[in-house]
């Protein structure tokens, strides 16, 4: 059965500093994956997706993912967090349904 | 401007109320989902729509019911709402299956 794990329900880091956020997967065929942002009371926004090909890939507002097949990971970065960042981060997996993960809420202090 | 747009944005009403939630797309998307979002659970999907007429369950779907007649609209139908339907509802629209998927701003519903 396909599902998306989010080990951290919240992070908080220093604005700044660099930011990972964790994501593994569980799916049997090529996931197509994506990281979605979601700010308080509004809906939730692609930050960037992977299908296939290059595995690092790069998103809008300087994230970036790295998808790691042997490590059925893909995993969220920013190397300098800003204090708009802070936000509810979200996982999925498109396999026909969507699957997101219970996403990680990011603080970010000054 | 290329938007899905849900109404009504916040409902409070009563256990056995039949209610409706609107869900439109203006992007000539194909496939069109409902979630509910819930703390310490993130979103779930209802039900889903690849194309007019061709609906499915996704994982949640009790409770609930759809339809797609147009491609634009995909409303959510609770017949005999429950508290436990005490949710916030996001609907999604997208160019088809493992295409990102756009979503509109939610509804809160509170079922009393």
């Amino acid at each position: 059965a396909q599902s998306v794990t989010q080990p951290d329900i919240h992070i908080t880091v220093s604005e700044g500093a660099s930011l990972e956020l964790r994501c593994n997967y569980s799916y049997g065929a090529t996931p197509y994956l994506f990281w979605y942002v979601q700010s308080p009371g509004q809906g939730l926004q692609l930050l960037l997706k992977y299908f296939s090909g290059d595995t690092l890939v790069q998103g809008i507002k300087g994230f970036e993912a790295e998808f790691k097949r042997s490590q059925s990971s893909f995993n969220l970065r920013k190397p300098s967090v800003h204090w708009s960042d802070a936000a509810e981060y979200f996982c999925a997996v498109d396999g026909n349904q969507f699957y997101f993960g219970t996403g990680t809420s990011l603080t970010v202090i000054p | 401007e290329a938007q899905v747009t849900q109404n009504p944005r916040y409902l409070i009403t009563v256990t056995g109320k039949k209610l409706t939630v609107t869900c439109s797309q203006n992007m000539n998307h194909e496939y069109m989902s409902w979630y509910r979002q819930d703390p310490g659970l993130g979103l779930r999907q209802i039900y889903y729509s690849m194309n007019v007429e061709v609906t499915d369950k996704g994982d949640v779907p009790e409770g609930y019911k759809v339809s797609r007649k147009e491609k634009r609209n995909f409303p959510l139908i609770l017949e005999s709402p429950s508290p436990n339907q005490t949710s916030l509802y996001f609907c999604a629209s997208s160019l088809g299956v493992y295409q990102p998927q756009h979503f509109g701003d939610g509804t809160r519903l509170s079922i009393l």
